[in-house]
């Protein structure tokens, strides 16, 4: 199974900050057809989760630009322009092939 | 607008079978590329993906469960289901499901069903 490894663990960051989440895959997460199914989620306190970005760099509906996905093979990375208090929560990137795998997550607190 | 909601006991005994119940509304299970997912979530601990069903009744489950897990689906009911025998308090989590849909996973999530697994 595709291993995923997030860092940091835990991120405290100062409202108005740009803030960095790195995730890595043990193995290429290109998938036959080009694609690459990399997601990452946000889980505020109490809810459940919520995508945030699908196949590496595409933002959902709804979310604020602030939010940008990048990365490519086994390398990729969230990253926050500008730090709100909403942002408060843990992020989990994803791989989407067989079978899923979820990183361990990123504690993203305020200063 | 599409919508997914978890029932299910709130506790069941060491060794028990756990039957939990996604019932959605605003997609149908019969769509090509629809794919509904259970993922779960020991309390403080990480997401953890257990099992999809596809449009097309293809079935996929975690490699280290896949024993123990079932699921199925009525789509006349738009109603998904798993089965997990021999419940222990391991299993302790809270139950999530999920539709996936071309291009991309995980668009929508349930409110989550907390299963606690204790005598």
């Amino acid at each position: 199974d595709v291993v995923m490894t997030q860092s940091p663990l835990s991120l405290p960051v100062t409202l108005g900050q740009p803030a960095s989440i790195s995730c890595r895959s043990s193995q290429s997460l290109v998938y036959s057809d080009g694609n690459t199914f990399l997601n990452w989620f946000q889980q505020r306190p109490g809810q459940s989760p919520r995508r945030l970005i699908y196949n590496v760099s595409n933002r959902d509906s709804g979310v604020p630009d602030r939010f940008s996905g990048s990365g490519s093979g086994t390398d990729f990375t969230l990253k926050i322009s500008r730090v709100e208090a909403e942002d408060v929560g843990v992020y989990y990137c994803m791989q989407g092939t067989h079978p899923y795998t979820f990183g361990q997550g990123t504690k993203l607190e305020i200063k | 607008q599409v919508t997914l909601k978890e029932s299910g006991p709130a506790l069941v005994k060491p060794t028990q079978t756990l039957k939990l119940t996604c019932t959605f509304a605003g997609f149908s299970l019969s769509t090509t590329g629809m794919r509904v997912s259970w993922i779960r979530q020991p309390p403080g601990k990480a997401l953890e993906w257990l099992a999809r069903i596809d449009w097309d009744d293809d079935k996929f489950y975690i490699t280290s469960l896949r024993t123990r897990l079932t699921i199925s689906k009525d789509t006349s009911k738009n109603q998904v289901v798993l089965t997990m025998t021999n419940m222990a308090p391991v299993d302790t989590a809270t139950y999530y499901c999920a539709r996936s849909s071309v291009p991309g996973d995980f668009d929508y999530w349930g409110q989550g069903t907390l299963v606690t697994v204790s005598s």
